[in-house]
């Protein structure tokens, strides 16, 4: 089953311009990781946040976690066409096991 | 060395018969994972190996799924009597699996299963 939940399901913007997704989950969790993935294939790893952090920066990269709402939003700041791609946030709970949502793909207009 | 590899990259077959998809995670990574990604949805856990056993097989949807790791490295997802529901891009990942450690998964380039 999907915990998370990206919002929204896709974002079209002009290259230059930031993107912002959001992520809401059910349970407690241990992190919440970004993940981005190309043409329904390739996850790659962009940013993990531990349950205690607030927000965390990587590059052009913003995350915040909001645990008392159960909430993370990616901020991609200054858009590049090869940013286009699906994003997923995906929570780990006590375990090593990672529950995903359904993924907001983001199209970056040249 | 290089990431987490996986073969076939694409395996069609037809209903009813039985498919083997292989892993092969980045060396020196204990802990190994299944994922299996349907169109339009992220990725659903299917099992996660830490070292030769299988920690949590939870996320296999029923018997016909079965997956090994007999020496603690290459892992094979085997599917029986495969389905058309069975269609999907399975995916691997493979982690330090330390304790405490951030447990970042590095995830292969999927195998797309297609079941005529």
């Amino acid at each position: 089953s999907q915990q998370g939940e990206e919002d929204p399901q896709a974002l079209s913007i002009q290259e230059g311009e930031n993107a912002t997704m959001n992520c809401s989950y059910k349970t407690s969790i241990n992190n919440l990781q970004w993940y981005r993935q190309n043409s329904g294939r390739g996850l790659v790893h962009l940013i993990l946040i531990r349950s205690n952090e607030r927000e965390k920066h990587s590059g052009r990269l913003r995350v915040t976690l909001d645990t008392s709402k159960k909430s993370s939003s990616l901020l991609i700041t200054a858009s590049r066409a090869a940013d286009t791609a699906s994003y997923f946030c995906a929570t780990r709970g006590s375990n090593y096991k990672l529950t995903f949502g359904k993924g907001t793909l983001l199209t970056v207009n040249p | 060395g290089a990431g987490v590899s996986q073969t076939p990259s694409n395996k069609v077959t037809e209903k009813g018969k039985y498919v083997e998809l292989r892993c092969d995670p980045i060396s020196g990574h204990t802990a190994l994972y299944w994922y299996r990604q349907s169109l339009g949805q992220g990725p659903e856990f299917l099992i996660y190996f830490q070292g030769t056993g299988a920690a949590d097989d939870s996320g296999l949807p029923n018997d016909r799924f079965f997956a090994v790791r007999p020496e603690g490295s290459v892992s094979t997802l085997k599917i029986q009597r495969t389905e058309r529901g069975d269609s999907a891009v399975y995916l691997c990942a493979s982690s330090q699996g330390l304790a405490g450690g951030s447990n970042e998964q590095f995830f292969g380039p999927g195998t797309r299963l297609t079941v005529l």
